[in-house]
């Protein structure tokens, strides 16, 4: 199974400043890595696939890069929308795997 | 407007047995592989199983293999959950979610889930 890991647990960051999350694999997955922002009480919703591309109707505050084993979620100036957990996901090997989260809250 | 909706979510004894259902609309059903997601109490996503366009292949994760099974009914445009031999860990929210393309099984939609409960 790959074991996917992500730092920091928390992150706590002030409304406009750039917010920096990371996510590790513990084997390869290539590019086959995706991330997801989930809201209390909501569904995930995709932010990102293929490590770098946006998906449809997301800000372009939203970038993602990576391949291998280490990929990074920036969010470049933080909206007040955008604090939530944000989760990543490998979809190279079976079985499909989540990181444990990051949660973003307010400084 | 493309979505999903899950149904069938219950309090179960351990032990018991329910069936999770999934109706999609706004897409072509038959397109897509179709994936079940939990998420316990206040803990992240784990992805259970996954099916294919035409009911193959399916997957499981370790933790339901052997209880849980999943089917699709293309034709009605609806994905199942039979899950067997509930536990108490069983108990999450469980979320279909639909992968976007061939061999690219990020999850482009999900549905709003509904809740399992196991417990005596």
């Amino acid at each position: 199974e790959t074991v996917m890991t992500q730092s920091p647990a928390t992150l706590s960051v002030s409304p406009g400043e750039r917010a920096t999350l990371s996510c590790r694999a513990s084997q390869s997955v290539s590019s086959n890595l995706a991330w997801y922002q989930q809201k209390p009480g909501q569904a995930p919703r995709l932010l990102i696939y293929g490590a770098s591309t946006r998906a449809t109707d997301i800000p372009a505050r939203f970038s993602g890069s990576g391949s291998g084993t280490e990929f990074s979620l920036t969010i470049s100036s933080l909206q007040s929308e955008d604090f939530a957990v944000y989760y990543c996901q490998q979809y190279k090997n079976w079985p499909l795997t989540f990181g444990p989260g990051t949660k973003v809250d307010i400084k | 407007e493309v979505q999903l909706a899950e149904s069938g979510g219950d309090l179960v004894q351990p032990g018991g047995s329910l069936r999770l259902h999934c109706a999609a609309s706004g897409f072509i059903f038959s397109a897509y592989a179709i994936n079940w997601v939990r998420q316990a109490p206040g803990k992240g996503l784990e992805w259970v199983s996954v099916i294919g366009t035409s009911g193959r292949p399916t997957y499981y994760a370790d933790s339901v293999k052997g209880r849980f099974t999943i089917s699709r009914d293309n034709s009605k445009n609806t994905l199942y959950l039979q899950m067997n031999s509930l536990r108490a860990e069983d108990t999450a929210i469980y979320y279909c979610a639909r992968s976007a393309a061939y061999r690219e099984d990020y999850m482009d939609v999900w549905g709003k889930g509904t809740t399992v409960t196991v417990s005596s």
